[in-house]
C-alpha cells in the first residue's frame, strides 16, 4: 500500500499570504489528522476529519482551517500567514479514529518570511 | 484534556535494554496509550499501543501500570537505528483529541 503523501514538501511564503497544504491518506483510511510541529512547541494537534466532517479541533486560531473530500483526501489552509506559522505540518491517516494506528506523512515544511 | 509527561532526553548503550517512561496521571478510562517515534527529518512512526494490559510486538514492549497513570516503553536491545524522539500519546478516538507528550530524545551510544 502506498503511504500517506503530502504536497508540497517545502513551501516559502511571506507574511499576510495564505497557503493550502494537501494530504492523501492511505487507501481505505477515513480519518485524517493534521499536526503542527515546531522546535518550541513540539507536536500540536490541529484538527481531525472523518467522512468529510471535522470531528475535533485543537487550540489554534480560526486562520487555520481544513476540509476533507469524499475520497478522504484532505487539505488544510492557513490564511494571513504570520512568522510564527513557520513549522513542519504533518498529516496522519488512520482507519477510523485516533485509537487506531496513525500513519504519518513526511510533512510539509512551511517557511514564512 | 489528558496530558503526558516524559523526560526530555535519555541515553543508552547499544545492545542494552532501554526503558522510556511516561506519566499520564489524568488519563481517562477510554484513553488508549500510544507510542510513536520520530527519526530525524521524518514523520512519526507507530511503535506500539495498549489500553490496560501489557503489550508486545516485534519492535518493543509496553508496560502499563495497574492504575494506568504511567507506562513504560521497553526496547529490548537498543540499536543505533533506535536513536529518535519517542512520543507517548493518549487518544480516545472519535470526538476526543489527541494529546502529544513532550517527547524523549533517545541517544544510543555505540
Amino acid at each position: 500500500k502506498a503511504g500517506v503523501t503530502q504536497t508540497p514538501r517545502y513551501l516559502i511564503k511571506t507574511r499576510g499570504q495564505q497557503v493550502t497544504l494537501s494530504c492523501s491518506p492511505i487507501s481505505g483510511h477515513r480519518s485524517v489528522s493534521w499536526y503542527q510541529q515546531t522546535p518550541g512547541q513540539g507536536l500540536q494537534f490541529l484538527f481531525e476529519y472523518f467522512s468529510e466532517t471535522q470531528r475535533n479541533k485543537g487550540n489554534f486560531p480560526g486562520r487555520f482551517s481544513g476540509r476533507q473530500f469524499s475520497n478522504s483526501r484532505s487539505e488544510m489552509n492557513v490564511s494571513t500567514l504570520e512568522l510564527g506559522d513557520s513549522a513542519l505540518y504533518l498529516c496522519a491517516s488512520s482507519l477510523v479514529d485516533t485509537t487506531d494506528t496513525q500513519y504519518f506523512g513526511p510533512g510539509t515544511r512551511l517557511t514564512v518570511l | 484534556d489528558a496530558k503526558t509527561t516524559q523526560p526530555n532526553s535519555m541515553e543508552s548503550n547499544e545492545e542494552e535494554p532501554v526503558h522510556l517512561p511516561c506519566n499520564h496521571s489524568t488519563i481517562s478510562g477510554t484513553d488508549y496509550i500510544h507510542w510513536y517515534r520520530q527519526l530525524p527529518s521524518q514523520g512519526p512512526e507507530y511503535v506500539i499501543h495498549g489500553l490496560t494490559s501489557n503489550v508486545n510486538n516485534r519492535m518493543a514492549s509496553l508496560a502499563i501500570a495497574e492504575d494506568r497513570k504511567s507506562s513504560t516503553l521497553i526496547l529490548h536491545r537498543a540499536t543505533l537505528r533506535d536513536a529518535a524522539v519517542y512520543y507517548c500519546i493518549l487518544g480516545a478516538g472519535g470526538y476526543q483529541k489527541v494529546t502529544f507528550g513532550t517527547g524523549t530524545k533517545l541517544q544510543v551510544i555505540p
